[in-house]
């Protein structure tokens, strides 16, 4: 099992609508995770950061973790044509690095 | 956010010369910095795990005597490619953390091996 999944997508929403990512991780003992945005040719930039159970909100993005089920999702509302990008769950196992999912690419229809 | 600064953000260099990738916290001191590696259309991959004042821990399959990590201050880290190669030829990309656990990334260097 890899420690941080994600679908690879592209996941395609029309403009307007929620966008759902999912990510589930697999050890149990994580304490920290993370939503990046990465657009083609350029590096990933932190959008949110959850570390306890229930959501977490920032703008149009909703951050949700359930440690229970090993499972962390980013909602992003009223979805833009500049919401297309590579969404990279992160999961924080340890203090000492990061580990990444391979990213979810989402496609906004106008 | 933090912000993490790259120099170059592009390089061109002949086959078997080498390259220096500054990476710079620029409002933060950053005991840890990472170096990441992404070709196109992949995920990112760590290459390596920039220690202050410490030896760089490489991830395996990573040639440490090829790609030589320099952390020598809380706020630069220096990553060399020796003795580059066309198969070298990526977008590198440098990461630190702030204190917390959040990392921020540098936007990357993008190097192309004639």
């Amino acid at each position: 099992q890899k420690e941080v999944e994600q679908n690879s997508g592209p996941l395609s929403v029309p403009e307007g609508a929620i966008a759902s990512l999912n990510c589930t991780y697999s050890d149990r003992g994580s304490q920290s995770f993370f939503w990046y945005r990465q657009y083609s040719g350029k590096s990933p930039e932190l959008i949110m950061s959850i570390y306890s159970n229930g959501d977490k909100e920032d703008g149009r993005f909703t951050a949700q973790l359930n440690k229970a089920s090993q499972y962390v999702s980013l909602l992003i509302r009223d979805s833009q044509p500049s919401d297309s990008a590579t969404y990279l769950c992160a999961v924080n196992p340890r203090r000492d690095k990061i580990i990444f999912g391979k990213g979810t690419r989402l496609h906004i229809l106008p | 956010g933090a912000v993490v600064s790259q120099h170059p953000s592009w390089v061109i260099c002949k086959s078997g010369t080498s390259v220096k990738i500054e990476c710079r916290s620029l409002d933060f001191q950053a005991t840890t910095m990472f170096w990441y590696r992404q070709f196109p259309k992949q995920s990112l991959m760590l290459m390596a795990t920039s220690n202050e004042g410490s030896k760089a821990t490489y991830e395996q399959g990573v040639e440490k005597d090829k790609f030589l990590i320099n952390h020598a201050s809380l706020t630069l880290s220096t990553l060399t490619v020796t003795s580059a190669h066309p198969e070298d030829s990526s977008f590198y990309i440098c990461s630190a953390r702030d204190g917390s656990d959040e990392q921020f990334f540098g936007p990357g260097t993008r190097l192309t091996v004639l």
